[in-house]
């Protein structure tokens, strides 16, 4: 079974731009969630996703937003890009319903921005 | 506010030697997750424990889920080149299963 892909895996903006991420979860699995990683803050939580619907949201502003398509798909936007949004931005899907709710992670898209 | 604390940040040892790594929280979980990532990789998830006081163990990695909840270790037997890597601990509050709060990471270098 194929893993989670991640597109594009290497990005650069530059401020005030915006971006869009994609993401293909594992096959057979309805949530995909969204992480940033930076040395500084660690791996945060952005938001999940499940039946194209929003289920969950961090602490990001407004302009971090995602959706989610009928074929559980997804895609994250940053929009008016900031110096700070540079990180490694995580894709992971689950199975729906489970409790423990296991993440398996893509390779991420590594986003810089000059 | 970091809900998850690991410790140590960093670690780096001589291969065969023992090691552990602490997660701990004031918070209880419903279930706690250990996580290694490496360069160029998203996490690749090592085990899940749900039981408070629950043991598990993977070939020379032991993972312990503390008595109330709130806290687990790693410990490591014999590392080696390949244990490389961050290890990131992650929770799953008792309020929502579907968000998982992750710790801070530890980075560890297991020297030849």
């Amino acid at each position: 079974k194929a893993g989670v892909t991640q597109t594009p895996r290497y990005l650069i903006k530059t401020r005030g731009q915006q971006v869009t991420l994609s993401c293909s979860p594992i096959s057979g699995h309805r949530s995909v969630s969204w992480y940033q990683q930076t040395p500084g803050q660690g791996l945060q939580f952005l938001f999940e996703y499940f039946s194209e619907t929003q289920r969950n949201k961090g602490n990001f502003p407004g302009r971090f937003s995602g959706r989610q398509f009928s074929n559980s798909r997804s895609e994250m936007n940053v929009s008016t890009l900031e110096l700070g949004d540079s990180a490694l931005y995580l894709c992971a899907s689950s199975l729906a319903g489970q409790t423990y709710n296991e993440q398996f992670f893509g390779p991420g898209t590594r986003l810089t921005v000059l | 506010t970091q809900l998850l604390e690991q410790s140590p940040q960093f670690l780096s040892i001589q291969e065969g030697e023992n090691l552990t790594v602490y997660c701990n929280s004031s918070s209880v979980f419903s279930s706690l997750q250990w996580y290694r990532q490496e360069p160029g990789e998203g996490p690749v998830l090592l085990v899940t424990v749900v039981t408070g006081g629950e043991v598990k163990k993977l070939k020379r990695l032991t993972f312990q889920f503390g008595d109330a909840r709130k806290d687990s270790s790693l410990h490591i037997t014999a590392a080696q080149p390949g244990d490389t890597g961050l290890y990131l601990c992650a929770g799953a509050r008792m309020d929502s299963s579907y968000k998982l709060i992750f710790g801070s990471g530890t980075r560890l270098l297991v020297r030849p």
